[in-house]
């Protein structure tokens, strides 16, 4: 079983559109979850850290599910801005390596 | 405010030759990573480094050797070059704390595009 496993993609979706990403990861001593996007030829960034109380940043919101090792994300009311890969991210027991899923890339169009 | 910066962005060799990529970050963070990006693949992470002198085994560390004399610096070097290591390779840096989790938060460079020809 691999340790972070995304929905393969691609999702094509036009503006304004909702979409949400899934994740499931392996090792349930997990530390730390985050979601990180990375443009076309660019580095990894991040998006935002997931809590287990779910978390709110304007148009994205993240839900973490620790008895289920799913973490999911979800865009409202896409902007062509967001078209990029989306990579699901989650720490070693100890907190200090992390291990990203292959991503998901997402294209809005208009 | 350079925060963490990777040099070359571009690197073109040949097979058989020793290459260092150079990361160099300002944050002072303890933490440091090399990664590679492959397709099929994604972020394989290649060595780490936990402080100065202190150095670690990721998923994908053979052929590659580390060094961290420095907290600020952290190169990669490719003893021998091979085909199979063309590669965009990822520098990134952590603060890392076991109790406020978010600053196991890596920040990244922005890569070196490394063809073995």
């Amino acid at each position: 079983r691999k340790e972070v496993e995304q929905d393969p993609g691609p999702f094509n979706v036009p503006e304004g559109a909702t979409v949400a990403f899934n994740c499931t990861y392996s090792n349930s001593a997990s530390q730390s979850f985050f979601w990180y996007r990375q443009d076309c030829r660019k580095e990894p960034k991040l998006l935002m850290s997931v809590y287990s109380s779910g978390n709110e940043d304007g148009r994205f919101t993240a839900q973490l599910n620790r008895a289920s090792q799913y973490i999911s994300l979800l865009i409202r009311d896409s902007k062509l801005s967001d078209s990029a890969t989306y990579l699901c991210v989650v720490s070693d027991q100890a907190g200090t390596a992390l291990i990203f899923g292959k991503g998901t890339t997402l294209s809005v169009s208009s | 405010d350079a925060g963490i910066t990777q040099s070359p962005r571009y690197k073109i060799t040949e097979t058989g030759r020793q290459v260092t990529l150079m990361c160099h970050q300002t944050w002072s963070h303890s933490y440091m990573f090399w990664y590679r990006q492959d397709l099929g693949h994604g972020l394989r992470l290649i060595y780490y480094s936990a402080a100065a002198d202190i150095t670690d085994k990721g998923e994908v560390p053979d052929g590659y050797v580390v060094s961290r004399s420095k907290t600020e610096n952290f190169p990669l070097t490719l003893e021998s070059a091979t085909r199979s290591q063309t590669s965009v390779y990822f520098c990134a840096s952590s603060a890392r704390d076991r109790i406020i989790t978010t600053k196991n938060i890596q920040y990244f460079g922005a890569g070196t595009r490394l063809s073995v020809l």
